[in-house]
């Protein structure tokens, strides 16, 4: 079945470093969602990306979906605590609109 | 503000007892969802809605039982049919739309069974 593949599972990183989490699919997408869910809360939305190639940004956050639809990238520059949390890919494939979710990646940031 | 409420925040149960959990939304949403969050996991659908009175199983329906009889409405019963029912539940609502509208998270139940 479709399959969406999310690395790495940990990260742990130095305040002010860039983090860099991933997301393969198995199969072509139609769209990929992104969440963050902050310890102890729920998933709230980032961004929707529609288009091959597409890449948008809020602030330090910069958000691109591959030429091919099937991988999908979240990068923050120069993390601060705040970034601290578990990032979720999600997307759907074809006339399903259901979505499959990645597993997440998690960041922990060293003041 | 608009929002999505889930009750209560944390929920303790004996084995073997039916538990029902809350979720009510005034966003005006037409889809609703239940999702399953284990720690470590992802997201796993158990059940979703797009209108009133229809309802659709997810990915691990088994062992839950839902109902819409509302726009604002979709509660979602943990059977003692479920194995495993200890984990932190999600409910969402979204748009109905072209492609998949962001999905708006309620704060979660967290249940607990002894």
């Amino acid at each position: 079945g479709q399959q969406v593949m999310q690395i790495p599972q940990y990260q742990h990183v130095q305040e002010g470093e860039d983090f860099t989490t991933y997301c393969n699919s198995s199969t072509t997408l139609s769209n990929i969602q992104w969440y963050k869910q902050r310890p102890g809360g729920h998933p709230v939305f980032l961004i929707q990306l529609v288009k091959s190639g597409e890449v948008k940004k809020q602030k330090r956050l910069t958000f691109q979906f591959g030429e091919a639809k099937k991988n999908s990238s979240l990068h923050i520059t120069a993390t601060q605590t705040t970034d601290v949390g578990t990032y979720f890919c999600a997307g759907s494939a074809g006339n399903n609109r259901k979505l499959i979710w990645g597993l997440g990646t998690s960041l922990a940031v060293n003041p | 503000d608009g929002g999505i409420t889930q009750s209560p925040k944390y929920l303790f149960r004996k084995e073997g007892q039916n538990v029902t959990l809350s979720c009510e939304q005034n966003l005006n949403h037409d889809a609703m969802y239940w999702y399953r969050q284990d720690p470590g996991q992802g997201l796993r659908l158990i059940y979703y809605s797009q209108i009133v009175n229809d309802f659709q199983k997810g990915d691990i329906a088994e062992g839950y039982s839902v109902s819409r009889e509302k726009k604002e409405s979709f509660p979602l019963t943990v059977t003692s049919a479920q194995k495993n029912p200890t984990a932190f539940y999600l409910c969402a609502s979204s748009i109905v739309g072209t492609y998949n509208s962001p999905l708006h998270f309620g704060n979660g139940t967290r249940l607990t069974v002894t």
